[in-house]
């Protein structure tokens, strides 16, 4: 089992949905989980990061961790067209190192 | 501008050609890492340094790669007679050592070995 796994998508929404973006992880012990977005042949850019369990959120975005679950999820809400990107979970792992999923590709419709 | 850079943008080499990227990372992160991405996936860790000290290589790193960081500041990653699966995007990331789960990353150097 892989230590992030994450549904490459692509999830096509109409602008103004709210988006629902999900991974799990396999190790219980994982305490900091992430989300970046990567818009095409850019860098991954940090949208959020979260500590333990419980929500976060940054004015249209909105992380969640349920760690009962091993489930994490990043909701956007009212969606806009420069949405469009791929967005990475990621968990920092026992030996400091960033594991990433694989990343869902977004596309928010006009 | 104060983010990671990475030059250059874009390298094209043929097979069997040596190449060197450069990444500048935040100024104030004595953390610098470097990862390799493939399209439709994550991107996987290779090696990373606190201040100038390489602490750490993944498995994915081969001896044709080598990574500097002589003073603490900028990092260089080598790749030595390059295969054509060395194509890749190559991403420098850093991040302060009290918040590794913090890591920015440049906008990488997209290899192309033909």
């Amino acid at each position: 089992q892989k230590e992030v796994e994450q549904d490459p998508g692509p999830l096509s929404v109409p602008e103004g949905a709210i988006v629902s973006l999900n991974c799990t992880y396999s190790n219980s012990a994982f305490q900091y989980f992430m989300w970046y977005r990567q818009y095409s042949r850019k860098g991954p850019e940090l949208l959020m990061y979260t500590y333990s369990s419980g929500n976060k959120e940054d004015g249209r975005f909105t992380a969640q961790v349920d760690k009962s679950s091993k489930y994490i999820s990043l909701f956007i809400r009212d969606s806009q067209p420069s949405d469009s990107a791929t967005y990475l979970c990621a968990t920092l792992n026992r030996d400091d190192k960033i594991i990433f999923g694989k990343g869902t590709r977004l596309h928010i419709l006009p | 501008d104060t983010g990671v850079s990475q030059n250059p943008r874009h390298k094209i080499t043929k097979r069997g050609q040596n190449v060197t990227f450069r990444c500048d990372p935040i100024s104030e992160h004595n953390r610098l890492y470097w990862y390799r991405q493939t399209l439709g996936q994550g991107p996987e860790f290779l090696t990373y340094f606190q201040n100038e000290a390489q602490l750490e290589k993944s498995r994915l790193l081969s001896d044709r790669f080598s990574a500097e960081r002589p003073k603490g500041s900028f990092s260089t990653l080598e790749i030595q007679r390059t295969e054509q699966g060395d194509s890749a995007m190559y991403l420098c990331a850093s991040s302060a050592t009290a918040q590794t789960y913090e890591q920015y990353f440049g906008p990488g150097t997209r290899l192309t070995v033909t």
